[in-house]
């Protein structure tokens, strides 16, 4: 009954190729979001949807892509995987556009070799 | 643009005796400020949030934060540490510009280590 689920739960994969991380919510949020929390545990926003809608991109490569076939799903897909893409990729969701109810997923861990 | 400062990158404390983490943000409205919990190989786990109303707010754990507008503070505190506390808290902030969510700033995190 989880909320938040994300899958795969780790991801090894070699560099130069292209990985999709997927991103299911059912607690029928109106925004779900992508954070990147590097080697050193920073955690920073990558992206969020609002009712299918990018509402903000910040300055990541754009061999990351975010895909949202409906409200209770964003994937992430990324091309041509560098070293440095390796790090753990949260999904998260709330229940509106103002934050509330903020729930993370478990993480993806992405090692890129 | 918001930001979120933890000056602790560590933290020592007894198993029993008292823990306070720093919390500094910078944001010009009324903030959304958040306190999470990360055990290693874990997920974030939401101990407490402060959205409006009254400034002392209580969490899961035993866990309780201040939030002090005339300092631009949101300390974390537990009157007394248990070993399992240990793990990677981070204090963030949620912002709302009207347009839409502009989702969280987190802070670096504060290790927190139990001593026996």
């Amino acid at each position: 009954d989880t909320a938040v689920s994300q899958t795969p739960k780790y991801l090894v994969t070699q560099m130069g190729n292209d990985k999709s991380i997927k991103c299911e919510q059912n607690l029928g949020h109106d925004t779900m979001y992508w954070y990147k929390q590097d080697s050193k545990k920073f955690l920073k926003i990558m992206f969020s949807y609002n009712n299918k809608e990018l509402i903000i991109n910040e300055t990541v490569p754009n061999r990351f892509s975010p895909k949202s076939p409906d409200k209770a799903h964003l994937n992430l897909h990324i091309n041509s995987l560098e070293l440095g893409d390796s790090a753990v990729y949260f999904c998260a969701s709330s229940q509106d556009h103002r934050g509330r109810s903020y729930t993370f997923g478990s993480g993806t861990r992405l090692t890129v070799v | 643009a918001q930001s979120v400062t933890q000056p602790d990158i560590h933290i020592t404390v007894s198993e029993g005796a008292s823990l306070e983490l720093r919390c500094n943000y910078s944001y010009g409205a009324t903030p959304y400020l958040f306190w999470y919990v990360q055990s290693p190989g874990q997920g974030l786990q939401l101990l407490l949030k402060y959205f409006s109303g009254d400034t002392l707010v209580q969490g899961i754990k035993g866990f309780e934060a201040e939030f002090k507008r005339s300092q631009s503070s949101f300390n974390l505190r537990k009157p007394s540490v248990h070993w399992s506390d240990a793990a990677e808290y981070f204090c963030a902030v949620g912002s709302y510009s009207g347009g839409g969510a502009d989702g969280l700033t987190f802070g670096k995190g504060t290790h927190l280590i139990i001593q026996p």
